[in-house]
């Protein structure tokens, strides 16, 4: 059973400060991804790994950084937190195309999410 | 630009009604596409896939390309089905496109 977990549940946090988001997966997943999710917004992502060292900005990578430093965790930082980054912070993982034969094989599995308030 | 829409933010049923909830994408390819739920303080997991042709808790959904649409539907909708449903769609990369999501109620 495929295990996405990350750091906390909630977190409350002033503007300004700098703010880490941690997520672990154990399934030994090449891809890794960071969304925001936001009512009436959907999924927006953030930025992705397919490798460790490796990053891709997605829609909205302004005020976020990453890193990737082991393969099973992909950490997300704001520099300095704004209110306008208040929201639910969801991880995800997923096999790299090419790495199975199954195309099937390719879902993103999710993390229980951060929710992140900036006050 | 919208790669997936899903027109309707907020869908209330009847418990034993037909649900269908729309999705529309903008590829001209070979798409492969997913309905997630996230139910009640759970996380996102996949629904289903369009590639596996499968039904899920009665769930179906048909990968129309002349439509490009893949709208989801259940003949019969039961309460624990209330959920906030999303679509997505995966091209040749390893990303994913989700839309803006509908949030469904099924009242008792």
């Amino acid at each position: 059973d495929v295990k996405v977990t990350q750091s906390s549940r909630y977190l409350v946090k002033r503007t300004g400060e700098k703010v880490f988001l941690e997520c672990v997966q154990d399934m030994d997943h090449e891809n890794m991804f960071w969304y925001r999710q936001d009512p009436g917004l959907g999924l927006r992502l953030i930025y992705f790994s397919y490798d460790v060292k490796m990053k891709e900005k997605g829609d909205i990578p302004e005020g976020y950084s990453v890193s990737r430093e082991k393969k099973e965790r992909f950490s997300l930082i704001l520099e300095s937190a704004s209110t306008n980054q208040t929201s639910m912070y969801l991880c995800a993982s997923s096999l790299n195309r090419g790495t199975s034969s199954i195309p099937a094989a390719y879902e993103q599995y999710f993390g229980p999410g951060t929710r992140l308030t900036v006050t | 630009a919208q790669r997936v829409t899903q027109p309707e933010k907020l869908l209330s049923v009847f418990k034993g009604a037909p649900v269908e909830l729309k999705c529309n994408y903008s590829y001209s390819g070979s798409p492969e596409l997913f309905w997630y739920v996230q139910y009640s303080r759970q996380r996102l997991q996949l629904l289903l896939r369009h590639i596996s042709r499968e039904s899920i808790k009665g769930f179906t959904a048909d990968l129309n390309k002349g439509e490009t649409s893949f709208h989801l539907k259940k003949p019969f909708a039961q309460e624990e089905d209330s959920a906030m449903y999303y679509c997505a769609l995966s091209l040749t990369g390893n990303q994913f496109y989700f839309g803006t999501g509908t949030s469904l109620t099924v009242i008792p």
